[in-house]
């Protein structure tokens, strides 16, 4: 089966830094996914990568899928209190089945 | 854009009672529909697939009579756990992806907050 690493699993920055979380995945990845969490919310769509090499931008978050597609980055510049939550990778796997797979998730806390 | 429902957002329930989750996806149709369960602090973990007018597929370790899952329109999923006992207690939520196959982004529901006592 697939496994999605996240790293780090916690992270705290000042307000204005920029920061990077990695997701590491055991297989090649068909699609890869990052979603947002408030704790005990639901998960916000942010971007999804498919291709090798990709790169997606969003306001001020920046996801990229290496040309292996078996790492994915999640880099925030100039990080806001906005910006704090968990953050999850989900894989697709190439199986047509559409369930992800998550990573065990960052925990990301900006201090003003 | 799309948008998955869950209710109830919240349940507390008695040890041995029996708790249904409802999973809508409001507009878009789901042939398929997702179910995970996360505990505190960890990650999401997949229990089970709901595939509309057919059984759901239950991931390895997954209790199919104790999570009972019914898929009886392309809008709605229910999760029912059966006699509920505290180690059921977990936040679940549901996902759907729209019936488009070009569409990829999968939507999830806010989640449902299960409390046993």
């Amino acid at each position: 089966s697939q496994e999605l690493e996240q790293s780090p699993q916690s992270l705290i920055v000042q307000e204005g830094k920029n920061l990077t979380i990695n997701c590491t995945s055991s297989k090649t990845l068909y699609g890869l996914y990052w979603y947002k969490q408030k704790y005990g919310e639901g998960l916000i769509f942010l971007m999804m990568l498919q291709k090798g090499g990709e790169e997606k931008s969003h306001e001020k978050i920046t996801a990229k899928l290496d040309e292996k597609k078996q790492q994915s980055s999640l880099h925030i510049t100039a990080s806001q209190p906005s910006h704090a939550g968990i953050y999850l990778c989900g894989a697709e796997p190439d199986t047509g089945r559409r369930a992800l797979t998550f990573g065990s998730g960052t925990r990301l806390q900006v201090q003003p | 854009g799309a948008v998955v429902s869950q209710h109830p957002s919240r349940v507390i329930c008695k040890s041995g009672t029996s708790v249904k989750i409802e999973c809508r996806s409001l507009d878009f149709q789901a042939t398929t529909m997702f179910w995970y369960r996360q505990f505190p602090k960890q990650s999401l973990m997949l229990m089970a697939t709901s595939n509309e007018g057919s059984k759901a597929t239950y991931e390895q370790g997954v209790e199919k009579d104790k999570f009972l899952i019914n898929h009886a329109s392309l809008t709605l999923s229910t999760l029912t756990v059966t006699s509920a006992h505290p180690e059921d207690s977990s936040f679940y939520i549901c996902s759907a992806r729209d019936y488009n196959f070009h569409n990829y982004e999968q939507y999830f529901g806010p989640g449902t907050r299960l409390t046993v006592t």
